[in-house]
């Protein structure tokens, strides 16, 4: 258990749905970033969040949105699904630049 | 904008033997460099990382790293392979500048193990 949470770890939903992911960091850290990794991409930074208030985007685009909370936990919210969105996401969390990440578990969206 | 190369996209080895993981990175300033592993249906794990200082790295699991500025290259590198290591590894570069930590990471290297 890296103490990075990560739920649900498995979701299946259809195309043009809306989908909610949720990421508990590990204790005393306060950064969160969500990432988003599949075969022709690779592992793509989507969005950081740092104490609540967003660090710095990537490649995520118009559909997904983020938030994280007083408590530091964080969602990821992903609509208008397309198939191409299938893919796992991760959450990972550090306590200070250049610490290296601690990464969750994944969560594996699959879009019908 | 800063990138990592791995250029090995597999790596076969049989157990016991010796094992090295190529990554190139682009960077202009000093960059932080990371080595995660990857086993299946996991996260990524944090084996080594570098800074500064001794350009050698010892990491988790036996595994040692070793920056050469000169090449721009960032080797992980392991004497003896045990059939557990087989899994996916990432070379990751990434800097602090204007605050926001964020690191590249390279496409991956999959590592099959022989028994």
């Amino acid at each position: 258990d890296s103490g990075v949470t990560q739920t649900p770890k498995h979701l299946i939903t259809a195309t043009g749905q809306r989908v909610t992911l949720r990421c508990s960091p590990r204790s005393g850290d306060l950064s969160v970033y969500w990432y988003q990794q599949s075969l022709d991409q690779g592992l793509q930074f989507l969005i950081q969040y740092y104490n609540g208030e967003e660090r710095a985007k990537g490649n995520i685009l118009e559909r997904f949105s983020a938030q994280q909370f007083p408590d530091l936990h964080s969602e990821l919210n992903l609509s208008s699904l397309e198939l191409g969105d299938s893919a796992l996401y991760f959450c990972a969390s550090t306590w200070g630049t250049g610490n290296g990440y601690t990464f969750g578990s994944g969560t594996r969206l699959t879009v019908v | 904008a800063q990138s990592v190369t791995q250029p090995d996209i597999h790596i076969t080895v049989s157990e016991g033997a010796s094992l090295e993981l190529r990554c190139n990175y682009s960077y202009g300033a000093t960059p932080y460099l990371f080595w995660y592993v990857q086993s299946p249906g996991q996260g990524l794990q944090l084996l080594l990382k570098y800074f500064s200082g001794d350009t050698l790295v010892q990491g988790i699991k036996g595994f040692e790293a070793e920056f050469k500025r000169s090449q721009s290259s960032f080797n992980l590198r392991k004497p003896s392979v045990h059939w557990s290591d087989a899994a996916e590894y990432f070379c990751a570069v990434g800097d602090a500048s204007g605050g926001s930590y964020i690191p590249t990471f390279g496409r991956g290297t999959s590592l099959i193990v022989h028994p």
